[in-house]
């Protein structure tokens, strides 16, 4: 299979930890997303990747929240000093470049995070 | 801001039936997409079909049609022939020519009755 993968899938983790997930997007897309997904609510975008360049971050995304992609390949979101607010699913998606705005992102599993 | 709003948490249908799920989005812009997203459960989101705002045909995908009304801001989704395996959540999606990313409504769950 050649979707999208996240890594790990799940992670419970105390108030206060660093945590970080990993994504392997589609290996010819070349843009990928991130997206956060609370219990009961659509989920809400994060930031955006072409190739290894951060095009666009949410107000989400306070300072604890920083995500790389280094050589244009996988990314990691990283969160500092995890907060109970953070538990959510954190998804991540990937598109071909001349998808545009025309919106088929392909969604990897997600990473459950559970701050206790 | 662009909004996307369904106001159905929850639908069931019964195996066989035909359900409509709604959905009703806010912008300015003229250009512009929507889509329906199905969320099924423990299982990655994948798309189920996709409308462009220039067009005045209603998109459909074998079971799956829409009801475009771009003057109302409305963009519903019928699911003709309900199957077991169509129970998920379905979340209604807009994104702007050229933009990246995606605005979501809140999801509507539907249930499948055999």
């Amino acid at each position: 299979d050649t979707g999208v993968s996240q890594d790990p899938r799940h992670k419970i983790t105390k108030r206060g930890q660093n945590v970080t997930f990993r994504c392997d997007p589609i290996s010819e897309h070349n843009r990928l997303y991130w997206y956060r997904q609370t219990l009961g609510q659509g989920p809400e975008f994060l930031t955006y990747f072409q190739n290894e360049a951060q095009l666009e971050k949410s107000r989400l995304l306070s300072d604890r929240f920083s995500a790389e992609r280094p050589k244009g390949s996988f990314s990691t979101l990283e969160i500092q000093r995890t907060e109970q607010g953070d538990s959510a699913m954190y998804l991540c998606a990937s598109s071909p470049f001349n998808s545009g705005g025309s919106g088929e992102l392909f969604f990897g599993e997600g990473s459950r995070l559970t701050v206790l | 801001a662009q909004t996307v709003t369904q106001s159905q948490p929850e639908m069931s249908v019964q195996e066989a039936e035909t359900v409509t799920l709604s959905c009703t989005y806010d912008t300015s812009e003229s250009d512009y997409y929507l889509f329906w997203y199905k969320q099924p459960p423990s299982r990655q989101m994948i798309l189920v079909i996709r409308q462009e705002a220039y067009k005045q045909q209603n998109a459909t995908e074998n079971r799956f049609s829409v009801n475009f009304q771009k003057a109302a801001k409305s963009f519903s989704l019928k699911i003709s022939d309900s199957q077991l395996g169509d129970a998920a959540m379905y979340f209604c999606a807009y994104s702007v020519q050229g933009a990246q990313k995606l605005v979501f409504g809140q999801g509507t769950r539907l249930t499948i009755n055999p």
